[in-house]
């Protein structure tokens, strides 16, 4: 199983709302990421976990708040967003650096729109 | 931080080849990333680059030069379904950050 997979696919929410991002993967990664990507932009790095325990947050607003229950399993708490906040939200998976080549693979994102 | 520099778009003709540079700033190194990206999708792994020189697959090629932060990614005989953007995304060393370059946008055409 060599896949990243990201749910809900489509996403549109009011700026009082809460809602969630879920990835799951099932290939041993143990480093997992999410990144924010706006039309015609290159994906933006938000956070990454290592072995289940936050290790980047690149400033990212408290509006989004991030949670690793299990090395298979990455959620991305939605609270109060702004309508600027609409984007393609990408998580992707890799071995920790220094294993391999550390290659991320991607889900095929969650497009939200902020109302 | 990371300051990645890529052309913003290139157009070649079906069949021709086209070198896409990238050059780079990091804090520390620990290897060099390349993806495509077509519309609408999410970005997939091309090649990657740690150790100085070429690395060849198949049509795709990736060249790395840590001394003068360079790398170029070269696509040969070309082809319409080639036509994405394609990012350069240098790691820093310590830790997993992957950064991607504003993309260069190759438009195929026949």
């Amino acid at each position: 199983d060599t896949e990243v997979t990201q749910t809900p696919k489509h996403l549109v929410m009011g700026m009082t709302n809460k809602k969630s991002l879920k990835c799951e993967q099932h290939m041993g990664h143990r480093a997992m990421y999410w990144y924010k990507q706006k039309a015609k932009k290159p994906p933006e790095l938000m956070f990454v976990y290592s072995y289940e325990k936050l290790s980047i947050n690149e400033s990212v607003p408290s509006r989004f708040s991030p949670e690793c229950p299990n090395s298979s399993l990455l959620n991305l708490h939605l609270h109060a967003l702004q309508p600027e906040d609409s984007a393609l939200y990408l998580c992707a998976s890799s071995l920790p650096s220094g294993q391999g080549t550390g290659e991320l693979f991607f889900g095929e994102g969650s497009r939200l729109t902020v109302l | 931080g990371q300051n990645i520099d890529q052309p913003t778009e290139m157009t070649a003709t079906e069949g021709a080849i086209v070198q896409i540079n990238c050059t780079y700033q990091t804090s520390g190194f620990n290897g060099l990333f390349w993806y495509q990206q077509h519309a609408g999708e999410a970005p997939t792994f091309l090649s990657y680059n740690v150790l100085d020189g070429l690395e060849e697959k198949g049509r795709f090629s990736s060249f790395l030069s840590r001394s003068k932060g360079y790398s170029y990614l070269l696509l040969k005989e070309l082809q319409m379904k080639d036509s994405a953007s394609y990012l350069c995304a240098p790691r820093e060393a310590a830790g997993n950050k992957l950064t991607f370059g504003g993309g260069t946008r190759v438009l195929v055409k026949p």
